[in-house]
């Protein structure tokens, strides 16, 4: 099993510009997070879906992040339009409550906007 | 609503020595899941742990145990004979049990483990 896979690993770019951050989930996992590390706040949960339906985005910091998860194999975060303050690592995990090694994770997309 | 503690942010042991690292949680939840990860300099977070609230029993791999009681609601996680590799950052996270699908885990704010020779 590849594990959960996350694109880019790093991006760095302008403020206002576009960012989409993606995640593949592992194969048969009905649930997906999105979580957000910053040395100030530590891991936020910012969105997650079961069976590919959004249950909880009250993370989600405002209008300019937005998340989808068209089929159970993929999810993007995107943040429109970026802003220095939305530098951190972002995470991806999935999970199945069928599984008792709980969530795993992505190796996480590093954002810096400058 | 959930919460998580971590009350020492930094740890600091010379190689061999045992430390612990605790962890006290609130829910109001009576069944929950609890988790240990790890977090490597390298950055991903690493999984080492889930117990169900209903099973109390104390839990042994290798160098690492767990301790939970839910009378103090701690989940104490213990690494014996501690080695240079095991310098990370440890997170104790807490999620409720639903059926079918998993819930958010909420974490606590890590502590950080320095082991030097």
């Amino acid at each position: 099993d590849a594990g959960v896979i996350q694109s880019p690993r790093h991006e760095v770019t302008e403020m206002g510009q576009e960012v989409t951050l993606r995640c593949k989930p592992i194969s048969g996992h009905n649930s997906l997070f999105w979580y957000r590390q910053t040395m100030m706040r530590g891991l936020e949960l910012l969105i997650y879906f079961n069976n590919n339906v959004p249950i909880d985005d009250s993370g989600m910091p405002e209008d300019r992040f937005s998340a989808k998860m068209p089929n159970a194999s993929f999810s993007t975060l995107k943040i429109q339009p970026s802003e220095p303050r939305d530098s951190a690592v972002y995470f991806c995990a999935s999970s199945s409550d069928s599984y008792n090694y709980g969530y795993t994770f992505g190796s996480g997309t590093r954002l810096t906007v400058v | 609503a959930q919460k998580v503690t971590q009350a020492q942010t930094e740890i600091s042991v010379v190689e061999k020595e045992d430390v612990t690292l605790d962890c006290v949680y609130e829910t109001r939840d009576t069944t929950y899941y609890l988790f240990w990860y790890k977090q490597p300099p390298s950055g991903e977070l690493v999984f080492l742990i889930r117990r169900n609230s209903f099973d109390e029993q104390n839990e042994i791999s290798g160098r690492y145990s767990w301790n939970f009681q839910k009378s103090t609601s701690s989940f104490n996680f213990t690494i014996t004979a501690s080695q240079v590799v095991d310098s990370a950052v440890y997170f104790c996270a807490l999620s409720e049990v639903s059926t079918g699908t998993a819930s958010k885990l909420t974490f606590g704010t890590g502590t950080r483990l320095q082991v030097t020779l």
